[in-house]
């Protein structure tokens, strides 16, 4: 049972270039969620998603698009980065019923030059 | 901001000693949990405390609830070397997005041999 995989675990970009943080898990969570943690300021929701073609933003959504095609992915796009989207990026699954934990992935560290 | 603010945001003992932190919040809550997240890792759940209760207990983890008081805190006993981490509360409020958790900014713990 792998949980939840994040990949790449590092990433260089240029500004102005484009990527895709992938997310998967394996344990039929409905909630699916991004992340992102900086220095100071603890984690902050950039986007989540309660079931397969539903999405929403959270507190920074600004620069940043997601897509739920399937239950198991939850890709995070950055379609332009820039410097201030240097951070460390998690994402987080959960059951909705029965309210409890999040699992989190182990983090993707992209660095924006 | 939703979000749950820990107290001390560090905190240096010897091993052998009991760790106390804690977490003040603004809104109501369904309930309220703590994670660990060592250096360069994910975050993992510790334990979760349900609105109507006051008090529980995990191993060598006590967490309390004052709902009057909007507070709780985390209480880690005979720390060990091992229990280096931030550890970092976070709330499921009322009225919010089911799912949605709201986290804190941290209390960094380092346990001295």
């Amino acid at each position: 049972n792998a949980g939840v995989t994040q990949t790449p675990k590092f990433q260089v970009l240029k500004t102005g270039q484009s990527m895709t943080l992938q997310c998967a898990q394996d344990m039929n969570h409905e909630y699916m969620s991004w992340y992102r943690q900086d220095p100071g300021m603890g984690l902050r929701l950039i986007h989540y998603s309660v079931g397969a073609g539903i999405t929403d933003q959270g507190e920074v959504p600004n620069g940043y698009n997601v897509s739920r095609s399937t239950t198991e992915d939850f890709p995070l796009r950055l379609l332009s980065a820039a410097p201030s989207q240097t951070s460390v990026y998690f994402c987080a699954s959960r059951r909705l019923l029965n309210t409890g934990e999040l699992f989190f992935g182990e983090g993707s560290r992209l660095t924006v030059l | 901001s939703q979000q749950g603010e820990e107290d001390p945001q560090a905190l240096s003992i010897q091993e052998g000693e009991n760790a106390t932190m804690n977490c003040s919040y603004k809104t109501s809550i369904n309930n309220l949990q703590w994670y660990r997240q060592n250096s360069g890792r994910g975050l993992v759940h510790l334990i979760l405390i349900r609105s109507n209760e006051r008090e529980k207990h995990s191993g060598r983890l006590r967490v309390t609830l004052d709902t009057s008081k909007k507070s709780s805190s985390l209480l880690i006993t005979a720390s060990r070397a091992a229990d280096t981490a931030s550890y970092f509360c976070a709330t499921e409020n009322r009225g919010s997005t089911l799912g949605r958790l709201y986290f804190g900014r941290g209390t960094q713990l380092t346990v001295w041999p």
